[in-house]
């Protein structure tokens, strides 16, 4: 079975520009989560969607960054502009919700704002 | 709010050996726990998880974690450690009693000598 699909795995940029992050979740899920991963802060929760639809932003950082799920099987997380603080692993997870079921992770997309 | 304490940032044991990583949560109902491994650019796999019944939980690759409720802890345990289960662990509380709002605490490194 296909995991959760992430890409880029690695993407370097210099700061101003443009970042997209792509997922693509495990079939049949219905919940989708982005994530921030750092030394310093640990693995933290962006956003989370369920039936595509936003539940829950509280975790996003600031304006620049946006998350969109136009459909059940992609989701993109952007930044604009990037700042070298951005800089971090970003890991995308699904889920179905529902009673008891836990979230699958994928490999994450390692960034780099120079 | 919730909140996920793992006191040993890293530990080293050798091959064969036992191991307990500690986990302390914060969190004023039944909580949904969970354990989650992480090896080097790769993303989070989930070992095992607790949502209610048998406090002892088996996971895969021989882990099990105990869920004491007294103590608000939900210790990992594996009786002989291989040279594979090098990684960073995390545990993980539901925060809002779910699956969703998954808060994490900051990792347990592990060595494996051997």
């Amino acid at each position: 079975d296909a995991g959760v699909i992430q890409s880029p795995r690695h993407e370097v940029t210099e700061m101003g520009q443009e970042v997209t992050l792509r997922c693509k979740p495990i079939s049949g899920h219905n919940s989708l989560f982005w994530y921030r991963q750092t030394m310093m802060r640990g693995l933290e929760l962006l956003i989370y969607f369920n039936n595509n639809v936003p539940i829950d932003d509280s975790g996003m950082p600031e304006d620049r960054f946006s998350a969109k799920m136009p459909n059940a099987s992609f989701s993109t997380l952007k930044i604009q502009p990037s700042e070298p603080r951005d800089s971090a692993v970003y890991f995308c997870a699904s889920m179905h919700a529902g009673a008891n079921q836990p979230q699958h992770f994928g490999d994450g997309t390692r960034l780099s704002i120079l | 709010a919730q909140s996920v304490t793992q006191p040993d940032i890293h530990i080293t044991v050798s091959e064969g050996a036992s191991l307990e990583l500690r986990c302390n949560y914060s969190y004023g109902a039944t909580p949904y726990l969970f354990w989650y491994v992480q090896s080097p650019g790769q993303g989070l796999q989930l070992l095992l998880k607790y949502f209610s019944g048998d406090t002892l939980v088996q996971g895969i690759k021989g882990f099990e974690a105990e869920f004491k409720r007294s103590q608000s802890s939900f210790n990992l345990r594996k009786p002989s450690v291989h040279w594979s289960d090098a990684a960073e662990y995390f545990c993980a509380v539901g925060a809002q009693g779910g699956s969703e709002k998954l808060v994490f605490g900051k990792g347990t490194k592990l060595t494996v000598n051997p």
